[in-house]
């Protein structure tokens, strides 16, 4: 069974810091997906990856396939950045289901 | 991008009825919608997986009787709650999948925005 880890769970940080969201997981996968969700619960893909690294804007996605691990940083962290961020696995190409990290909940303050 | 649908947003109703929650991939075709379950404070759990013209999938401990799916269209998937009872209250999220191709990769899930169910 694939398990999803992500750290930390919650993280407060300053207007403007950059920040590191981590995600392990213990078995091979197909891709990996980091999701927005904000406090009225919708959800947004914020990425899809199986290799290297993305970015958009100033969020950027990485992976290590070997070490099983991915990470989603934010440059010049936002007050509407505060939300809770969660990594998905898929782990069979053509299946498409997803096992879901617990979630980071993120807060910018000010 | 894509986008997907979901209504109502969010229904109150009475222990005992049923309730229906539509999910709607509104610009392209999927041929797989997915259904998911999130407790207050947990992660998403997958429910059950649908595929356009066939019986949906339900994960583990999910009772199909319960929690009917249909996927009567390559862009509608639809969640009926029958005799829900107040533990049955949740956010229910539905995501759609299109296939391969034109750009777009296998594993690609979109997100509805959620409907948040209460039981009296």
């Amino acid at each position: 069974k694939n398990e999803v880890e992500q750290s930390p769970q919650n993280l407060t940080a300053q207007e403007g810091e950059f920040i590191t969201i981590n995600c392990s997981y213990s078995v091979g996968i197909s891709a990996l997906h980091w999701l927005q969700q904000h406090p009225g619960g919708g959800i947004v893909s914020l990425f899809m990856l199986s290799s290297g690294k993305k970015k958009h804007g100033r969020l950027i996605a990485t992976i290590n396939i070997q070490e099983k691990h991915s990470s989603l940083h934010i440059t010049a962290s936002h007050p509407r950045d505060s939300a809770v961020y969660i990594c998905a696995v898929g782990y069979n190409f053509g299946n498409e289901k997803l096992t879901f990290g617990t979630g980071t909940r993120l807060t910018i303050i000010p | 991008g894509a986008v997907v649908s979901q209504h109502p947003s969010w229904v109150i109703c009475k222990s005992g009825t049923s309730v229906k929650i539509e999910c709607r991939s509104l610009d392209f075709q999927a041929t797989t919608m997915f259904w998911y379950r999130q407790f207050p404070k947990q992660s998403l759990m997958l429910m059950a997986t649908s595929n356009e013209g066939s019986k949906a999938t339900y994960e583990q401990g999910v009772e199909k009787d319960k929690f009917l799916i249909n996927h009567a269209s390559l862009t509608l998937s639809t969640l009926t709650v029958t005799s829900a009872h107040p533990e049955d209250s949740s956010f229910y999220i539905c995501s759609a999948s299109p296939p391969a191709g034109g750009g777009r990769a296998y594993n690609e899930q979109f997100f509805g925005p959620g409907t948040r169910l209460t039981v009296l």
